[in-house]
Parts: structure tokens; C-alpha cells; sequence
């Protein structure tokens, strides 16, 4: 079965590092999604992307945020300079419609210390 | 500052038996509604979907229930499972946002 896959599962990194994080969206997949979970807390939504656009963002994807699609395969959420508090599992989701299943990557835990 | 999670509703129930988690949702516009299990360390997993026209939709062993008029969503699990233990969770879906809004959820502990 398909599946979303999303690396490294776990990426430390030092306050006001830039780090990239890795999914490889479903490969019919029209639409993909990043969201994070701060540890106990729910699932936020951060940014969806649709035709090599962004198509929605929440007011947590400031400018430190950056997303891209480099070839036919690969989504990437960027943060350039890492804060403590953007410490959260961040998850890759995809879909073939904007309004259906979402399929969710295993995530990758994110630590800034 | 301390940063403290969310204190999550817990839900106990012996294995065999029929579970309801409930969910309420706050904005009337909402047209499409998810539920999502999430096991420990992992990312939510789809359990079962409904459109706002829909006032119940049935799955295997699930089934979710909408009151449009209380905003409110259930997911029924019928004879609850070991595996069944995890944290569940809603989703709505607004149309003109085009975005999800995630519930905190519910953790579910199976008795065996």
C-alpha cells in the first residue's frame, strides 16, 4: 500500500539553525500539507499546497517558513532560523482532493535546544 | 516559559465492549468532518469520514454519528479492541478556508 514517508524522524538542531524537513508525498497525489503537534497537544495546521503553490497558510507559517516542491517527489518544509518553541513532531499529510483522506507521513520530531 | 499539554479526555473501556467518543465542532460552516486515530509516535491514521448532507456513515466496527444542529460528532467503535487503544480525534473540514481544524482528542484505553 502507498504510503507517505517523511525524513529524518528526528532532527536536532541549535537555536537559529535553518533545517529542512523531507516528505515524499503519495505519488497520485495532488495536494499536500504540513502540520505540527507540540508534544501533548493537538494536531495544527500550517500550510497546504496545490499546483506548485501555496494554497493555504495558518498565522503559525510566518516568514521563517518556506515550503517547496524541488522535482516531481519531494516536499519540503524549510524554517530558517529555528526558535525553542518550533520544537513539535511536524507531519507531511497528502490527498488526492482538497476536501477528502488526507494520508499522514510518520512525521519527524523536531528538537531545538 | 513552561509550555504544559493539554490535559487529555480519557475514555476507559473493557474489551468487547462498544466505545463513543464524542467531538464538538464550532463553526456551522464546517462541511466535511474526519476522524483520525493516533497511535503513540506515529502520524493520525484515517478512520472514517462524513459529508455535512450525511448524518451518519458506517464503517467496519465504526461508525460516526452528525448532530449539524449541536455541531457535534461521534465515532462509535463496536466491540472494542486492544488495538483500538490510541488517541482519537475529529476533524472539520471549512470549505471557504480550505483547511482542517483538528480536535484535541480523546485517549482511548482498551481493558483486556
Amino acid at each position: 500500500e502507498p504510503e507517505v514517508t517523511q525524513t529524518p524522524s528526528h532532527q536536532v538542531t541549535q537555536m537559529g539553525q535553518e533545517v529542512i524537513l523531507r516528505c515524499v508525498p503519495i505519488s497520485n497525489h495532488l495536494y499536500f500539507y504540513w502540520y505540527r503537534q507540540i508534544l501533548g497537544q493537538k494536531v495544527e495546521f500550517l500550510v497546504s499546497f496545490y499546483n506548485n503553490e501555496i494554497s493555504e497558510k495558518s498565522e503559525i507559517f510566518d516568514d521563517q517558513f518556506s515550503v517547496e516542491r524541488p522535482d516531481g517527489s519531494n516536499f519540503t518544509l524549510k524554517i530558517r532560523s529555528t526558535k525553542l518553541e518550533d520544537s513539535a513532531m511536524y507531519f507531511c499529510a497528502s490527498s488526492t482532493s482538497g476536501r477528502g483522506e488526507q494520508y499522514f507521513g510518520p512525521g519527524t520530531r523536531l528538537t531545538v535546544t | 516559559g513552561e509550555s504544559v499539554g493539554l490535559h487529555l479526555p480519557t475514555l476507559s473501556v473493557q474489551e468487547g465492549d462498544n466505545s463513543i467518543i464524542n467531538c464538538a465542532y464550532s463553526n456551522s460552516a464546517s462541511d466535511y468532518f474526519i476522524w483520525y486515530k493516533q497511535e503513540s509516535g506515529k502520524g493520525p491514521q484515517f478512520i472514517i469520514d462524513i459529508r455535512s448532507n450525511m448524518d451518519k456513515r458506517q464503517g467496519q466496527r465504526v461508525t460516526v454519528l452528525l448532530n449539524k444542529t449541536v455541531k457535534h460528532l461521534s465515532l462509535q467503535i463496536a466491540a472494542t479492541q486492544p488495538g483500538d487503544s490510541a488517541v482519537y480525534f475529529c476533524a472539520d473540514y471549512l470549505y471557504n478556508f480550505n483547511k482542517f481544524y483538528f480536535g484535541s482528542g480523546t485517549k482511548l484505553n482498551v481493558k483486556p
